[in-house]
């Protein structure tokens, strides 16, 4: 399984946008790339998910470039409730008859101020 | 609400008691994971099921730690003879294991404390 690197922190203020970049420098050719976020004591909330160039939901973006050693996760116009560890992980994708456990790192914690 | 759901959400035991979790998963998921999480670390990967059959368990999970999934729906994990070191967050996960991407959603886990 791929390892992923992030940063360990960023700080952000309320209404602006803030970019994580994930790196997975040994990604594998059926390794999808996810992103989780986790609020203390809670378990981690999943964000969005995707395998290559460019995905968006309602919550985030994920730019993938076409080598896909490396993600960024994209949060428009952040609240102080964005507050939190945000996780980027790879995994199994379409072996799906191996398993897919996650292997997380520390994450990133990110601190939006008023 | 159809999200992973887990009881109890807390429990404090003494050293030496055996304690039991369980998860319930989203109802359509043949997959479930459990995980555990310490102060300021990512989750750990401890065990998956595939429908009732356990097909992966981490060295992390001793011969105190005991997993089932009886009928490939809800699973419970037993810890016995607790020790200090077992006071953690233990997080459940579950999947649709099929073509595309593995997506895990997790429950609100379990704080485990032993005194």
């Amino acid at each position: 399984l791929a390892k992923t690197t992030q940063p360990i922190s960023m700080d952000s203020y309320e209404g602006q946008e803030v970019n994580i970049t994930c790196s997975h420098n040994n990604i594998a050719t059926n390794d999808y790339i996810t992103w989780y976020q986790q609020f203390p004591s809670q378990g981690p909330r999943f964000i969005i998910q995707g395998y290559k160039t460019k995905v968006t939901n309602e919550v985030a973006s994920l730019f993938i470039p076409a080598d896909r050693k490396s993600s960024t996760l994209s949060l428009p116009r952040v609240s102080l409730s964005d507050t939190a560890v945000y996780y980027c992980l790879v995994g199994d994708g379409p072996l799906y008859n191996q398993g897919g456990k996650l292997i997380f790192g520390q994450g990133t914690e990110l601190s939006v101020k008023p | 609400d159809t999200g992973v759901s887990q009881d109890p959400r807390h429990k404090i035991t003494k050293r030496g008691q055996n304690v039991t979790f369980r998860c319930d998963p989203i109802s359509e998921h043949n997959r479930l994971y459990w995980y555990r999480q310490t102060l300021g670390q990512g989750p750990e990967f401890l065990t998956y099921f595939q429908n009732e059959a356990q097909l992966e368990k981490s060295r992390l999970l001793s011969d105190r730690f005991s997993a089932e999934r009886p009928k490939g729906s809800f699973s419970t994990l037993e810890i016995q003879r607790t020790e200090q070191g077992d006071s953690a967050m233990y997080l459940c996960a579950s999947s649709f294991a099929g073509p595309g991407a593995d997506t895990q959603y997790f429950g609100p886990g379990t704080r485990l404390t032993v005194l």
